[in-house]
């Protein structure tokens, strides 16, 4: 089984800063995504990423993918309070997903 | 994008009844489905692959007989619970793939069991 360890668990922060948040594995992966799921709902695909030591950006978010493919970062930059929500990556399939990040973003 | 819809999005029932969820794809076909349970402040953890036509797999510790799933067509997949108890309460979400890295996620069901 192939184990995806993200870090930190839970971030409270206030509006303005800047976060990252790690997903790491003892594994190579195929591909890993991150994932936004906020309360009561499902989650939301934010990113595939795919090469080793590929960077994706979506507005306030970049996404790295290790050179080995074994572990994926997210960072935000100038964080705002609709960027609260539970932060998980996943490997290919979604069959494995780390525990998640909740991320508190305060006014 | 594309969706998956599920049904219904919450569910109340005493204990020992029965309940199934829905799990549909709006405008794609999935011959594979997923479903998960999450408990709070939890991350999702894979109970079982629905697949069309055949039995569906499922995950070390999950009883088959106390989740049974049942994927009749490409678009339609249902989780039932069977005699449900207070400890089965929890936040339960399907999945379909929409390509070969792409999952879209249902809105999840939300059980409770008195």
């Amino acid at each position: 089984t192939q184990l995806l360890e993200q870090s930190p668990q839970f971030l409270s922060i206030q509006e303005g800063e800047n976060l990252t948040v790690y997903c790491n594995s003892s594994s190579v992966f195929s591909s890993l995504q991150w994932y936004r799921q906020e309360p009561g709902e499902g989650p939301v695909l934010l990113v595939t990423v795919v090469t080793g030591g590929e960077v994706k950006k979506l507005k306030r978010l970049t996404f790295q993918f290790g050179d080995a493919r074994k572990d994926s970062s997210l960072h935000i930059t100038a964080a705002q309070p609709g960027d609260t929500g539970l932060y998980l990556c996943a490997g290919p399939n979604t069959l494995t997903f780390g525990k998640g990040t909740m991320l508190l973003v305060s006014p | 994008g594309a969706v998956v819809s599920q049904h219904p999005s919450w569910v109340i029932c005493k204990s020992g009844t029965s309940v199934k969820i829905e799990c549909r794809s709006l405008d794609f076909q999935a011959t594979t489905m997923f479903w998960y349970r999450q408990f709070p402040k939890q991350s999702l953890m894979l109970m079982a692959t629905s697949n069309e036509g055949s039995k569906a797999t499922y995950e070390q510790g999950v009883e088959k007989d106390k989740f049974l799933i049942n994927h009749a067509s490409l678009t339609l997949s249902t989780l039932t619970v069977t005699s449900a108890h207070p400890e089965d309460s929890s936040f339960y979400i399907c999945s379909a793939p929409g390509g070969p890295y792409e999952q879209f996620f249902g809105p999840g069901t939300r059980l409770t069991v008195l």
